[in-house]
């Protein structure tokens, strides 16, 4: 059962242009969402962050918008650079539960952005 | 601050062999979590402790896997035997706080072979 999707396997961007992940989740308990940037043989590391009750979280070049009725979330990268190329994972909380830690991963999207 | 140490880095056994990583988290966090992540696939929570106790191993097949976190600090986390599908990449990760979301600090991982 996967509660948390990015149907994207893989997005190829033009460096300055904008990169949109998408991801979709099913369970409406989930309240806490976050994004995590993962390179080849290294963890993944924390990018940004929404909770429910907001609509849109920005934190320089990325921009995290979230639209609860239809269970969706995207993050925007502008202007997309080269040394964004990663593995990103969207990872969804019910922070209202008894574990806070219990992050539930989507699979991942691989960005590649060209020169 | 110095990150999530996690060791070995890789380790390659035969199926039915046993194996065993370390981690050591973030000074000063309180709650340490165990990740599997399966090639292709998102990382999936295993174990998470709160200090040196068990907050949440319902994804732990135990009859296999064990961990413990002595002290409260360090945490091994065990495989016994190993099968062909726990091949994947072990991660640890730990934050501060626990009555809140907080951000979880990866380290890099052991990826694991299973032959």
């Amino acid at each position: 059962d996967q509660q948390v999707k990015q149907n994207s396997p893989s997005l190829s961007v033009q460096e300055g242009r904008i990169s949109i992940l998408n991801c979709d989740y099913t369970n409406s308990m989930f309240d806490y969402f976050l994004w995590y940037k993962k390179y080849p043989a290294e963890g993944p590391t924390f990018l940004i962050s929404i909770s429910s009750i907001k609509d849109k979280n920005e934190d320089g070049r990325f921009t995290v918008f979230l639209n609860k009725s239809a269970k969706h979330l995207s993050l925007h990268i502008v202007p997309s650079q080269p040394g964004d190329s990663a593995v990103y994972f969207c990872a969804a909380i019910h922070a209202g539960g008894t574990s806070y830690g219990k992050l539930t991963f989507g699979q991942g999207t691989i960005l590649t952005v060209h020169p | 601050e110095a990150g999530v140490a996690q060791s070995p880095r890789y380790k390659i056994i035969e199926k039915r062999q046993s194996v065993a990583f370390w981690c050591n988290p973030i000074s000063g966090h309180a709650t340490l979590y165990w990740y599997q992540q399966i090639l292709g696939q998102g990382p999936k929570l295993l174990i998470q402790f709160q200090n040196n106790g068990v907050v949440d191993d319902s994804q732990l097949p135990k009859d296999r896997f064990s961990a413990e976190r002595l002290k409260g600090v360090d945490s091994t986390l065990k495989i016994q035997p190993a099968k062909l599908e726990d091949s994947a990449v072990y991660l640890c990760a730990s934050s501060f706080e626990w009555l809140g979301p907080s951000p979880l600090h990866f380290g890099n991982g052991t990826r694991l072979t299973v032959t």
